[in-house]
């Protein structure tokens, strides 16, 4: 079946570098992603997201990229602080569905 | 405004049992949809329900139920509990029927331990 996966399962940038995560999406029928954060003992928390008629939206210091050639979606965050460490799952919405992928695990070194 | 509200917050429950898990959704919230996160893997839907109707069901067995209330909270039941039930169970919520997970907001969870 398709299904939303993530290149790397950890990430880990000095602070105050720009970290990108990756996530890959197979269902073509996917018109609507989200990028979420979660932190230690919490519910998942809303980025950013980001229709298919898009390329491109920003956010505070957050920017998703979606590629819908190779099917390929990037969380981008600018000057990432020690408050960003969390596990960063991807989206994919088709009508009436919702699929996360596994997650990246972001590690802020100070 | 108080958030996502799930209880309990933790529940160790034997194989075969039952389980209820509750929620109440954020005030004014007509939505709730249910999650399963597996430790070391995202959330998976459940089911979504909106003015107490199922509206959007996951793959998950027959053990799985759920309903929401006139308040619009809702109830997780799991029956026959198995060791792979146990896991992270999220409730969210959003204002209107919508597309699953848009707008919506999490809770912290139910840590389900089947032993």
């Amino acid at each position: 079946g398709e299904s939303v996966g993530l290149h790397l399962p950890t990430l880990s940038v000095q602070e105050g570098d720009n970290s990108i995560i990756n996530c890959a999406y197979s269902n073509s029928a996917s018109d609507y992603f989200i990028w979420y954060k979660q932190e230690s003992g919490k519910g998942p928390q809303f980025i950013i997201d980001i229709r298919s008629n898009m390329d491109k939206r920003q956010g505070q210091r957050v920017t998703v990229l979606l590629n819908k050639t190779v099917k390929h979606l990037s969380l981008q965050i600018a000057a990432t602080q020690p408050g960003d460490s969390a596990v960063y799952f991807c989206a994919e919405l088709p009508y009436n569905d919702m699929r996360f992928g596994a997650g990246t695990r972001l590690t802020v070194k100070p | 405004d108080a958030g996502v509200t799930q209880s309990p917050t933790h529940l160790i429950k034997t194989r075969g049992q039952h389980v209820t898990l509750r929620c109440s959704p954020i005030s004014g919230h007509k939505s709730v949809s249910w999650y399963q996160q597996v430790l070391g893997q995202g959330p998976q839907f459940i089911f979504q329900y909106y003015e107490k109707e199922e509206r959007g069901r996951g793959n998950f067995p027959d053990r799985f139920s759920a309903r929401q209330f006139p308040n619009y909270s809702s109830e997780l039941n799991v029956n026959a509990l198995l060791l792979g039930d146990s896991a992270l169970y999220l409730c969210a919520s959003s204002l209107a029927q919508g597309r699953i997970g848009a707008e919506a907001f999490f809770g912290q969870g139910t840590r389900l331990t089947v032993v």
